[in-house]
Parts: C-alpha cells; structure tokens; sequence
C-alpha cells in the first residue's frame, strides 16, 4: 500500500523553538508539498518540490524554509515557531507534471506552539 | 490565492439520499479534482475531470464541469453515514505551475442514519 509518511501526529512546542516535521513517500514520486490547514481559510500552500534539492515557495512561506536532500523526504522547518503556526499540517506527493493523477496525503501533524 | 470555492460551506442529508456540492473558480484550468477528508485526517483523492471532458463516474460519485461558467459538481449517490466528511475541490491553473494544485475551503457532508 503507496503511503505518504509524516513523522508525527501530534506535536506541542514551545515559542521560539526551531520546529522540524518530517515527511516521507515511497512512491518515487518527484513532487512533494507542504500545506497548512486552518478553519475557515482551507488549505494553503506553504512550500513545494519538483526534485531533489529543488525548492520553490507557496502562498504563504514566511517563517518556514523546507529541506529536500533525498527524493523520498521533504522536511519542512519552522525557523522559530510562533502560536499563529498552531495548525495542521499535511504534506502531500504527486507524480509527473500537471497533477493528472492527483495527490497523495499524509495523516497530518496537527502542531500546537505555546 | 484561493481558486476554487465549494458551496455550500455544510450540508445535512439522511442516509440513502443523494449529496451534491459545488465548486466554482475563476481561471482557466488544466483539470479539476475533488478529495473527501474524514475529520482529523489527511485528504483522499476520488476523482479528476480534465477541461476537455464534462461528466465523469466513480462508484456512487459523478462529477460534472462546465468549463464555460467555471464550475464543477459532485454528486454522491445513495449516500452512506461513511461518507460523512469535507470534500475539497482544487485545481490545475493552466499557464501557471505545472506542478501544484489550489484548493477550495470545502463543504462539510453529514449523513445521518
């Protein structure tokens, strides 16, 4: 069964904290993106990759910088984590160019910052 | 940038009844797609509609676009207390990145038995 790994489900942090979610796919697949999701606003896009050590921003990538060393792992950072990056969080893999074959998700961290 | 918009925002249908959600959006697009969430989880792929096509079946699913009005439809037949969850829809902008989608901010589907 094709998967999409994320290392954590639930995760409290500390303000200030440098943050580290981790994700893994094992479906070769060339692209891998990272989405916060938040009541009311859906899901927004944070950071994506189309290769290995490729990286380009989403709609809202302030306070984040992400890490693509090896295809199957795309880590996204929180550089010092803030209580309105309380959220949930879904990374997310896909083959090939146009998404024609659509998505695959994580369970989702759901991050909690005090 | 939100491109799709479902409506409505939740919808509240006894078993067996059909369920049918919306999704509008204001570019041209490559494909269109619609994802269902159970509560507290990831997002599951169901189907995908490409421009040039306007009805596509799945199991209980049907999907229409109209490409004219920038508009798409999800219909779930029979529906099933299983199928209680937010469905999503999101799309493939042509002449934007090749590579990401955009999604809506989804209708929640409760179906009572």
């Amino acid at each position: 069964d094709v998967k999409v790994t994320q290392s954590s489900r639930y995760l409290v942090k500390r303000t200030g904290e440098k943050v580290f979610l981790e994700c893994v796919q094992d479906m070769d697949h060339e692209n891998m993106f990272w989405y916060r999701q938040d009541p009311g606003l859906g899901l927004r896009l944070i950071y994506f990759s189309y290769d290995v050590k490729m990286k380009e921003k989403g709609d809202i990538p302030e306070g984040y910088s992400v890490s693509r060393e090896k295809k199957e792992r795309f880590s996204l950072i929180l550089e010092s984590a803030s209580t309105n990056q309380t959220s949930m969080y879904l990374c997310a893999s896909s083959t090939g160019r146009l998404s024609n074959y659509g998505y695959t998700f994580g369970s989702g961290t759901r991050l909690t910052v005090v | 940038s939100q491109q799709g918009e479902e409506d409505p925002q939740a919808l509240s249908i006894q078993e067996g009844e059909n369920a049918t959600m919306n999704c509008s959006y204001k570019t041209s697009i490559n494909n269109l797609q619609w994802y269902r969430q159970n509560s507290g989880r990831g997002l599951v792929h169901l189907i995908l509609i490409r421009s040039n096509e306007r009805e596509k079946h799945s199991g209980r699913l049907r999907v229409t676009l109209d490409t004219s009005k920038k508009s798409s439809s999800l219909l779930i037949t029979a529906s099933r207390a299983a199928d209680t969850a937010s469905y999503f829809c999101a799309t493939d902008a042509s002449g934007g990145s090749n590579y990401k989608l955009t999604f809506g901010k989804g209708t929640l589907l409760t179906v009572n038995p």
